[in-house]
């Protein structure tokens, strides 16, 4: 299993400002993702991160929307850019431990509840 | 949308009784997963069941995978209050490691 952690927990934040979350994980991991959960709705993945590179987008996402840094193994940022009401939702990140095998189980951060004002 | 479907989409019994929830997905896949989430919260992993299997169990939880009908159930027995939750199954196609979630299950456990 993995500990992660996420900062900040919670925020309020004014619309057409930028809000970067923090991932930190216990132990060193080879994939992390970013997912987003709209009110009510199901997790959707914006992106993986990808160590020492560029992170791969989902459809329907963009980098200069949702840019994500991944300096080592254990951290990660995601950044939430020119924000509007229409981006209030939960983000959350998850790793995945592929030394066992690709095909395992992803651990989640608790989530950063977002409201845009 | 290549997002999986759950039902039923709210679930509501008493407290002892069996629950069950049905995933159906779209692709063909390597595994599924079941996840719970508690009151918006980070999700925790329940269990994982691979294309070639067909049930498992861990706890008071059974899994069933019907790759021909490309749907999953979880049934979770003897059911307590701190079973409420939502439940979300995720389907990891085959060739990828990308976790695509269905619409969850809300389920209410009461005393």
């Amino acid at each position: 299993s993995a500990v992660i952690s996420q900062k900040p927990s919670r925020d309020i934040c004014q619309r057409g400002t930028s809000l970067t979350i923090q991932c930190q994980v216990d132990s060193q991991v080879t994939m992390m993702f970013w997912y987003r959960q709209q009110p009510g709705q199901s997790l959707t993945l914006i992106a993986t991160a990808n160590q020492g590179s560029e992170a791969t987008y989902e459809s329907g996402f963009v980098i200069d929307k949702f840019p994500i840094s991944r300096p080592n193994l254990t951290f990660s940022t995601l950044t939430v850019s020119n924000m509007s009401p229409e981006d209030s939702s939960i983000y959350l990140c998850s790793v995945q431990h592929t030394l066992a095998g690709p095909y395992n189980e992803q651990f989640f951060g608790p989530g950063t509840r977002l409201t845009v004002l | 949308s290549q997002q999986g479907e759950e039902d039923p989409q709210a679930l509501s019994i008493q407290e002892g009784e069996n629950a069950t929830m049905n995933c159906s997905y779209k692709t063909s896949i390597n595994n599924l997963q079941w996840y719970r989430q508690n009151s918006g919260r980070g999700l925790v992993h329940l269990i994982l069941i691979r294309s070639n299997e067909r049930e498992k169990h861990s706890g008071r939880l059974r899994v069933t995978l019907d790759t021909s009908k490309k749907s999953s159930s979880l049934l979770i027995t003897a059911s307590r209050a701190a079973d409420t939750a939502s439940y979300f199954c995720a389907s990891v196609p085959g060739g990828g490691n990308k976790l695509t979630f269905g619409t969850g299950t809300q389920l209410k456990v009461e005393l």
